[in-house]
């Protein structure tokens, strides 16, 4: 069966620092990638999707950018963090090439920056 | 513009009672529509979608594109049904929009 591992759950870090979460998918074969971020009240925002190796999209400009360097490895980086940024980080994953293939997501990164 | 909309954030009802949490979207296509749930201390998970027309723990939603609505329902409210719902605009391609969720609390 497919899993979705996303680490750490956690993460304190001061403001300007730098910031890298990571996504792992096992059990499948060239999912589709996906970084969301959940702000009470606001429900989910896309922050980038990919479909392929390398091939990374951009919903919204900002301090952030992510990366896909195995097929199933996704991550979110900062190279300065701001405050702005903190909030709870989700990784998921769809099936690739499948119409209305639902979004299977990881347990989250709750992000502080202080 | 593509949304979706949950107009309560908060939604309490009695055990038993019926339970309908709101959607309505906006969205030119033909659309592809989803709820997410999201039960305490687990991660958010499908619940069901529209092309499925199936019922899952009880709940039900139905697409009505007249009214541009996708609302989740259950005739009989249990406690462990307390979590937090999301509904979820597929708008082909790779974006899946979501609303702001709704709390579902059911008292005892």
């Amino acid at each position: 069966s497919q899993t979705i591992h996303q680490w750490p759950a956690t993460l304190v870090q001061p403001v300007g620092s730098p910031l890298s979460l990571e996504c792992t998918v096992e059990g499948t074969s060239n999912p589709n990638l996906y970084w969301y971020r959940q702000a009470a009240g606001r429900g989910l925002q896309l922050l980038f999707y990919s479909v392929g190796i390398g091939q990374i999209s951009s919903e919204v400009p900002q301090n952030l950018s992510a990366s896909r360097p195995q097929d199933r490895q996704f991550i979110l980086s900062s190279k300065k963090l701001l405050l702005s940024d903190s909030g709870f980080y989700l990784c998921a994953w769809s099936v690739r090439w499948q119409y209305n293939s639902p979004l299977h997501f990881g347990n989250g990164t709750r992000l502080t920056v202080t | 513009a593509q949304r979706v909309t949950q107009p309560e954030k908060l939604l309490s009802v009695f055990k038993g009672a019926p339970v309908e949490l709101k959607c309505n979207y906006s969205y030119s296509g033909s659309p592809e529509l989803f709820w997410y749930v999201q039960y305490s201390r687990q991660r958010l998970q499908l619940l069901l979608r529209h092309i499925s027309r199936e019922s899952i723990k009880g709940f039900t939603a139905d697409l009505n594109k007249g009214e541009t609505s996708f609302h989740l329902k259950k005739p009989f409210a249990q406690e462990e049904d307390s979590a937090m719902y999301y509904c979820a605009l597929h708008t082909g391609g790779f974006k899946t929009i979501f609303g702001a969720g709704t709390r579902l609390f059911v008292k005892a």
